[in-house]
């Protein structure tokens, strides 16, 4: 399977605990999307890679949020000190440049702070 | 501020008739439009979208329509299987390019 891959599926932890998400993008895409989803919510952009350099972040990536694709290829997403309105669906999305903006998102990985 | 709405959480079709789903953006310098499709435990799943210089792109049964002026566009879907029954995302790309706005998701039930 080429698809978007994300690991883990769900994560549960306790509040105060760090946690690090991981998205394997489609190999030949240069362009990384982070985003969170909450219930009945559509998602929300969290941040954006072309190739290992980070172009934009939302104001919502607070300072316990950080992200890298350090060679351009996977990505992590970092949350410390969790609290518990992190509990979300994180998805990962990648996409080529010059075909047409159609992102392929993953299947998520699904937090729950207790 | 939400900068694109989706003002039916959902929508119940017979099998067969047409569905329409319903979108609306605030800002009119918004170029570039998309319907996403998601099942449960699954990524959305890219449909189809347009671009500002077209009022229509059609694809089998999905057809999306642009308004411009009304900025509002829409996902008509004929004839409507059981099969699309899923939550429908609209999604915008931003001025910058660089980041992509989801409505909040219209509910579609196909029903037999």
């Amino acid at each position: 399977d080429t698809g978007v891959s994300q690991d883990p599926r769900h994560k549960i932890t306790k509040r105060g605990q760090n946690v690090t998400f991981r998205c394997d993008p489609i190999s030949e895409h240069n362009r990384l999307y982070w985003y969170r989803q909450t219930l009945g919510q559509g998602p929300e952009f969290l941040t954006y890679f072309q190739n290992e350099a980070q172009l934009e972040k939302s104001r919502l990536l607070s300072d316990r949020f950080s992200a890298e694709r350090p060679k351009g290829s996977f990505s992590t997403l970092e949350i410390q000190r969790t609290e518990q309105g992190d509990s979300a669906m994180y998805l990962c999305a990648s996409s080529a440049s010059g075909k047409g903006n159609e992102q392929f998102f993953g299947p998520g990985t699904r937090l729950t702070v207790l | 501020d939400q900068q694109v709405k989706q003002n039916s959480p959902s929508l119940s079709v017979q099998e067969g008739r047409i569905s329409i789903l319903n979108c609306d953006y605030t800002n009119s310098m918004f170029d570039y439009f998309l319907w996403y499709k998601k099942y449960p435990a699954e990524g959305p799943t890219f449909l189809i979208s347009i671009s500002s210089i077209k009022d229509k792109n059609e694809d089998g049964r999905f057809t999306v329509f642009l308004n411009k002026s009304a900025k509002h566009l829409s996902l008509h879907i004929v004839p409507s299987q059981p099969g699309d029954s899923a939550v429908y995302f609209c999604a915008v790309l931003s001025n910058t390019g660089n980041q992509f706005y989801f409505g909040t998701g219209t509910s579609l039930t196909v029903i037999p």
